[in-house]
Parts: C-alpha cells; sequence; structure tokens
C-alpha cells in the first residue's frame, strides 16, 4: 500500500520568494510520484512527475522537483513565486504495478502575498 | 478540445434521494475513476475502470455504484443519498500504457440535505 504525506495544509509565501511545499511518501514497491496543481473551481492539473531515470524533475510554470529516496520524499520547489501561483497543490503516489491507482495527499494551500 | 467532460456541475438531493453523476472523455483513453474531495482529506477514490468492461473499488466505494457503459462514459450512482456524501466529485481518465497522469474534468459539486 501506498501513502503520502504533506507537510503544512497551508504555506504563505511573498511575491518573489521560494516557494517549497514538502511530501513525504511510503511505497512498498518503486514509487511513481506526482505533483497536481487546482485552481479554484477546477478539476486537478498534472504539474510533474517522477516516475523512472533522472531524480529531478522539471515541471510547468517553472516547478521542479527532486526524488529523494533515501529520505522518502519528493518536495516542491519553486525558486521565485508569482501571484499567479496561488492555488492548492497535492502530492500523489501509485506503484508501478498499481492497478492504475493513484494514492493523494490531502493537501497545501499556497498562498502568495504582494 | 472537451477532455472529460462531467455533469450535473452542481446538485442538491434530499436524503434518500437518488441521482447518477455523469463523465465522458474524448480521448480514448482506458481507465477512467471517480474521486471525491472533500476539505482537508484530499482526494480519495471511489471506483475505477481499468478498461472498457472493468470496474473495481477504491478507497470509499460504499453508498456508490459505477457503470463503465463504454470506452468513453463512466457513471457514478447514488442509490440512496445520505449527507455524508456531500461533497465535490471528479472523474478522471488516462490513457494505456500507465504513467499516472491523470486528466481531471471540472467537477460535480453535490449537496445533500
Amino acid at each position: 500500500a501506498q501513502s503520502v504525506t504533506q507537510l503544512g495544509s497551508h504555506v504563505s509565501v511573498s511575491e518573489g520568494a521560494l516557494v517549497l511545499l514538502r511530501c513525504n511518501y511510503s511505497s512498498s514497491v518503486p514509487p511513481y510520484l506526482f505533483w497536481y496543481v487546482q485552481y479554484p473551481n477546477q478539476g486537478l492539473q498534472l504539474l510533474l512527475k517522477y516516475t523512472t531515470g533522472a531524480t529531478l524533475v522539471k515541471g510547468i510554470n517553472g516547478f521542479e522537483a527532486e526524488f529523494k529516496k533515501s529520505e522518502t520524499s519528493f518536495h516542491l520547489t519553486k525558486p521565485s513565486a508569482h501571484m499567479s501561483d496561488a492555488a492548492e497543490y497535492f502530492c500523489a503516489v501509485s506503484a508501478s504495478g498499481s492497478n492504475y491507482k493513484l494514492t493523494f495527499g490531502k493537501g497545501t494551500l499556497l498562498t502568495v502575498n504582494p | 478540445n472537451a477532455g472529460v467532460t462531467q455533469t450535473p456541475k452542481f446538485q442538491v438531493l434530499k436524503t434518500g434521494q437518488s441521482m447518477t453523476l455523469q463523465c465522458a472523455q474524448d480521448m480514448n483513453h482506458n481507465s477512467m475513476y471517480w474521486y471525491r474531495q472533500d476539505p482537508g482529506m484530499g482526494l480519495r477514490l471511489i471506483y475505477y475502470s481499468a478498461s472498457e468492461g472493468t470496474t473495481d473499488k477504491g478507497e470509499v466505494p460504499n453508498g456508490y455504484n459505477v457503470s463503465r457503459l463504454n470506452k468513453r462514459e463512466f457513471s457514478l450512482r447514488l442509490e440512496s443519498a445520505a449527507p455524508s456524501q456531500t461533497s465535490v466529485y471528479f472523474c478522471a481518465s488516462t490513457p494505456s500504457g500507465y504513467t499516472g497522469e491523470l486528466f481531471f474534468g471540472e467537477g460535480s459539486r453535490l449537496t445533500v440535505l
């Protein structure tokens, strides 16, 4: 079974500051890891994903995340926050042979202050 | 490009009433899912269909039934709605050759009084 823990249900940053959203996972088999973003009144859309290969993955809108197996982490970062980054972010995990099931964390609401 | 379309977008029910949430995708995806989203709970999988003709329970299936009508359509039925089923429901799909990338609809907001 897989699980995800997102540290901090709400993160507030100033425009131009570093964004760091934390995600730790638990998986008994090699995981696939994902970050999704949800803007108000919309569905989720994929930001980035790690399946195999390079552990630093880049996504849309300047976000990136690093898979650290030893720390069971997959934290999301962006060097400089924009007002448009304000949204809810979800970390998710699945196993490569999981019958296609994705397990989501509880989400982190990012607020960007001017 | 419609992607994943859910209907209705909003619905208010009384306890004990039944209803069906409809989902259709036009991307020729094999797998489809129903999730519910509740504040502070993230998204929880209700049912999924790995391929046409198959359905399986997810994390929170009680009180729901599903039908994979064809490759495009995957419906979610509440036979006797309860206030605990007040939630936002999301349908999603993913193509074959699983990569974990889900394509989501815009959600259906259901209130059960």
